[in-house]
């Protein structure tokens, strides 16, 4: 049981360059999220996910895409990076429920725009 | 909108020293608070959840405290480790899945 695993840990895109972030949970999880961490500010959510075949808009989404082919993954799309996307990019995921059950969390991807 | 603020930003404490962690929200009508760790280039953990109707939970060392009313959390660490320096976040939940509202985080540094 790996858990949440992203691909990659690590990548520098120059600036219009477009990549895919990979999410993956093997725990059969509904729900899954895509967050990103800056310095000096809390995690904020780009983009969810309640099932297979749906997403939906977070806090940030503006130059993000995402998909849910298949449940157990969650892909996140920079069509053309820029600068301001350099951050720390976290996957999670959980069971649904009327309340927040516990979000398991990805180990991250860096990701360096220059 | 939601806030959620920790203070202190970073705290350096002596091995086995008893240390109170800080989290306050600026809108109380919250579904539940939880408490992670994040180590240095590490996902975050799940630590703690409190629900909205509970005071607090307890696990080993830990234990947090939910006051809606004033819009505060407490996380309470006993007898602290080396092991426990990380970053602690809260996150509240104010709605749906989408409306959880993270704060920016404690470094706790234990001195051995």
């Amino acid at each position: 049981n790996a858990g949440v695993t992203q691909t990659p840990k690590f990548r520098v895109l120059k600036t219009g360059q477009s990549m895919t972030l990979l999410c993956a949970q093997d725990m059969n999880h509904e729900y899954m999220y895509w967050y990103r961490q800056d310095p000096g500010m809390g995690l904020r959510l780009i983009h969810y996910s309640v099932g297979e075949g749906t997403t939906a808009k977070g806090e940030v989404p503006d130059g993000y895409n995402v998909s849910r082919l298949k449940k157990q993954n969650f892909l996140l799309g920079l069509e053309s990076a820029a600068p301001s996307q350099t951050s720390v990019y976290f996957c999670a995921s959980s069971t649904p429920g009327l309340q927040m059950e516990t979000q398991y969390f990805g180990p991250g991807t860096r990701l360096l725009v220059l | 909108k939601q806030e959620v603020t920790q203070i202190p930003a970073a705290l350096s404490v002596p091995e086995g020293e008893n240390l109170v962690l800080n989290c306050s929200f600026t809108d109380s009508a919250i579904y539940n608070l939880q408490w992670f760790r994040q180590d240095p280039g590490k996902g975050l953990t799940s630590l703690l959840l409190i629900q909205s109707s509970q005071r607090e939970q307890t696990s080993g060392r830990l234990n947090a405290s939910l006051d809606k009313s004033s819009g505060r959390s407490t996380l309470y660490i006993a007898a602290s480790q080396p092991g426990d320096s990380a970053t602690y976040l809260c996150a509240v939940q104010a709605g749906g899945y989408q409306k959880v509202t993270f704060g920016t985080g404690t470094k706790l540094q234990v001195i051995p």
